[in-house]
């Protein structure tokens, strides 16, 4: 069955770029059939959608993050990540990886990422 | 963006009935009927309960059913049992974007 998992630094600095991979195991990423998406929560706050990207390559952004996130696929590696620049304590979160199919049906576990110096 | 709005809490007795609301615009919620909602226990990965406003996956029991009335979004919890307690969230199709609800922790007392 179809499993995510996310990987990267769970510490990074102020300033620079958070970036987070997602393996996909059981399945292709190439599907047209699906999408690919992070999502991510603060300690003791809800969810928020960060962006998602489509088999054409086509990327949707969060408005609110627009302009410092970009999610790219290596169909090569059957992964996709996430790059989100200039980062301070409140892109502090644990960050999910989730597949797409209407809505968010497989889910990575998640991964806590702190934002400190 | 703005997050929907979902109550803080919501509680009930085993066996009782529970229901959560989710409400947006019509740019949201109202537009489409792509709203669909997440079961999340403490230190775990959200889970899928309903999408399309009222369908439920495989393996979800059918004690959960979802429905929508324009811009508020709906989901009950019949029979409620001990295993239901968790935080919930709605989600909704919003044109090329998406956006969860604030959350409701559903205490099974």
């Amino acid at each position: 069955q179809l499993q995510l998992q996310e990987s990267g630094p769970g510490l990074v600095k102020p300033s620079e770029t958070l970036s987070l991979t997602c393996t996909v195991s059981g399945g292709s990423i190439s599907s047209s059939s699906y999408y690919w998406g992070w999502i991510r929560q603060p300690p003791g706050k809800g969810l928020e959608w960060i962006g998602s990207i489509y088999y054409s390559g086509s990327t949707y952004y969060n408005p609110s993050l627009k302009s410092r996130v970009t999610i790219s696929v290596d169909t090569s590696k059957n992964q996709f990540s996430l790059k989100l620049s200039s980062v301070t304590a409140a892109d502090t979160a644990v960050y999910y990886c989730a597949r797409g199919r209407g809505a968010f049906d497989i889910w990575g576990q998640g991964t806590m990422v702190t934002v400190s110096s | 963006q703005s997050a929907l709005t979902q109550p803080r809490s919501v509680s009930g007795s085993p066996g009782q009935s529970v229901t959560i609301s989710c409400t947006g615009t019509s740019s949201d919620v109202g537009g489409y009927n792509y709203v669909s909602w997440y079961q999340q226990h403490p230190g775990k990965a959200p889970k899928l309960m309903i999408y399309d406003v009222s369908k439920r996956p495989s393996g979800v029991p059918d004690r959960f059913s979802g429905s929508k009335s324009g811009n508020t979004a709906s989901l009950t919890i019949s029979g409620l049992q001990a295993e239901d307690e968790a935080d919930y969230y709605c989600c909704s199709y919003a044109g090329s974007y998406r956006v969860f609800g604030t959350g409701t922790k559903v205490t099974v007392l």
